[in-house]
This record gives structure tokens, sequence and C-alpha cells, in this order.
């Protein structure tokens, strides 16, 4: 079945600094990437998703890119802020109809 | 608009007991997934319901069950609880939303469950 592999688990950045996280998926059938931030005590929250259509979409500070070639996609968080710290999740799914395969989760936090 | 509603926000239950969640989809949404999450162990999948039918279900054992009725509304059950059941339980709806193509789950701000 479908695997997520995320990483690193844990990811400590700079203020304004930029951070990255990758993720690699095993089923070609994937074709829907969304990644969601969960704050403390919160349910996860969709912050950006990509379709296996498009390479690179953006959302002024965040922007999540994707080679179906390697099957991996990565989260990119420019400019850091404080609020930016919390956990944050990708996943793929091959479609409405079927369950979303989640990676384990990067908990990234922000130094001042 | 209103989001996912789940209730209770906490729980503390005895072991052996038996205990139910409930969660109220966005207007809309027939989907309703059930999630467990537990510290280091990330999302685990518990199942799927769409329009009253169970479509996906993860590797719990039979002491987890869920509904969901006409209204979308779903409920999930634990019964026979066990020190290990503890966790954040998660609930998420889905839909086509009209504001943006997408599949993509809300979630509620989950049942904090403690068995003792």
């Amino acid at each position: 079945g479908e695997n997520v592999e995320q990483h690193p688990s844990t990811l400590s950045v700079q203020e304004g600094d930029s951070a990255v996280i990758k993720c690699t998926y095993s089923d070609s059938a994937s074709n829907y990437f969304p990644w969601y931030k969960q704050e403390l005590g919160k349910g996860p929250q969709l912050i950006i998703d990509i379709r296996s259509n498009v390479g690179e979409k953006k959302d002024q500070r965040i922007a999540v890119t994707l080679n179906k070639t390697a099957k991996h996609f990565s989260l990119h968080i420019t400019e850091t802020q404080p609020e930016d710290s919390a956990v944050y999740f990708c996943a793929a799914s091959k479609g409405s109809n079927y369950q979303l395969i989640w990676g384990a989760g990067t908990k990234l936090i922000i130094k001042p | 608009k209103a989001g996912v509603t789940q209730t209770p926000r906490y729980l503390i239950k005895t072991r052996g007991q038996q205990v139910t969640l409930s969660c109220s989809p966005i207007s809309g949404h027939r989907s309703v997934s059930w999630y467990q999450q537990t510290p280091g162990q990330g999302l685990q999948f518990l199942f799927e319901y769409f329009s009253e039918t169970q479509r996906n279900k993860g590797n719990f054992p039979g002491r987890f069950s869920g509904r969901q009725f006409s209204n979308s509304r779903s409920e999930m059950n634990v019964s026979t609880l066990e020190l290990g059941d503890s966790a954040l339980y998660l609930c998420a709806s889905s839909g086509k939303d009209r504001d943006r193509e997408t599949y993509g789950y809300t979630f509620g701000s989950g049942t904090r469950l403690t068995v003792v």
C-alpha cells in the first residue's frame, strides 16, 4: 500500500531563515498532496495543497513543490516567524474516494 | 461558516468502560474521518464514513467502531477501554468546497480521552 515518509522529524531554524520539509510517497497513482499545520492543543489545519498536474504552488511565505518522477514533494517556508512553530504533516491521496496517507510529522522550532 | 465540532473536548474514563465521541462536520460535507493521535505516533487512521456507510477502515481492533447519521454527524465508540486508548481523537470532514478546488480535510479540535 501507499507509504509516505517525512523528514526531518524535528527542524530548528533561526527566525527569519527558511525551513524546508520533505516527503516521499510510494504510490505513483497519488495525485493530491496537502500540508497541514498543527499548533498545540488544536487539530491540524490545511495550509497548502498541490495536485499532480502542477509542479509548484505558492501562498505568501509558503510554497510546495512536487517532483512526480522522483515521487517527492516539499514544503518551503520563507522568512520564518515565531508563529510558524508547530508540527507539520504531509499527506498523499489518490483521490477523494481514498483516504489520505500521512507522514509522521515534523516539529518545527523557530529560534528567536 | 461553522467548522467541525467535536464533543466533548475532554473525557476521563476508567479501564473497562466504554465511551462515545461525537463529531458534527461542516455543513454540506458528507465524509467524516476519525483519527487517533498519541505523542510520537502521528495520525493513525481509524475509519471514514461517507453517506452513512463506512468507506475506509484502518488497522484498529473491533473495540473501535463508528457510525454516521443521515445529517452527516458521526459518532465513534470505544468499548472495554484500555490504558493505551488514552489519546487525542480527531475528526475531520471533507467534501468539495465551492470556494476552493480541494478535497482536503477540515479537522475539529479533538477530544482528549484519558483512561485511568
